[in-house]
């Protein structure tokens, strides 16, 4: 199972880009990186998921370089409510079936 | 569309006790997962329904844990007799797809605490 190395805390402004890397040096083949976001009292929920290069939705923009060892998580403009945690997951693929291995996640911090 | 969710969210129970908690996934998602946090722990991976059928339970701490899904409908996660490192957060999730390509959906959690 690949696992993932990711800052436990960070500290932003209200309007900044927030970037969050994460390695992952012994990342498969079949492996999918996928970012999911925790706010207290809630369950994770996510984000995005890519296996290359750069992957874009509504919310967030996931880089990968070529090697996939390390990807990183970008927020466009954090607000308030983008105080949360996020956690950084490495897909196993077993018969299409992936199992989330949970790490102890980056505690994002927005600040007026 | 409805989310997951799970009943009750908040349970205090003695030791010794037995507590059953609900998952009523995503209409349609024959993948739901049970995870729990434990205090102080990281989320981690108690087992994998695949409709009524048990895919992974690999993850399940001991049999005092019983989960079951008739129907393939909702789920219900027994812990009999409860024990105090029982306690903690119990996660569940449900998907579309078995390898969640389009990601899961987490319920709430229900909040259990065990003296």
């Amino acid at each position: 199972l690949a696992k993932t190395t990711q800052p436990i805390s960070m500290d932003s402004y209200e309007g900044q880009e927030v970037n969050i890397t994460c390695s992952h040096n012994n990342i498969a083949t079949n492996d999918y990186i996928t970012w999911y976001q925790q706010f207290p009292s809630q369950g994770p929920r996510f984000i995005i998921q890519g296996y290359k290069t750069k992957v874009t939705n509504e919310v967030a923009s996931l880089f990968i370089p070529a090697d996939r060892k390390s990807s990183t998580l970008s927020l466009p403009r954090v607000s308030l409510s983008d105080t949360a945690v996020y956690y950084c997951l490495v897909g196993v693929f077993s018969g299409g079936y992936n199992k989330l291995i949970f790490g102890a996640g980056t505690r994002l911090a927005v600040h007026p | 569309e409805a989310g997951v969710t799970q009943f009750p969210s908040h349970s205090v129970i003695e030791k010794g006790q037995t507590v059953t908690l609900r998952c009523d996934p995503i209409s349609g998602h024959d993948n739901l997962y049970w995870y729990r946090r434990v205090m102080g722990k990281e989320i981690k991976f108690l087992l994998h329904f695949v409709k009524e059928s048990k895919q992974d339970e690999s993850g399940m701490p001991n049999n005092r844990f019983l989960a079951e899904r008739t129907g393939g409908t909702y789920s219900t996660l027994k812990v009999q007799p409860a024990e105090l490192e029982d306690s903690g957060v119990y996660f569940c999730a449900s998907s579309q797809d078995p390898g969640g390509v389009y990601g899961y959906t987490f319920g709430s959690g229900t909040r259990l605490t065990v003296v």
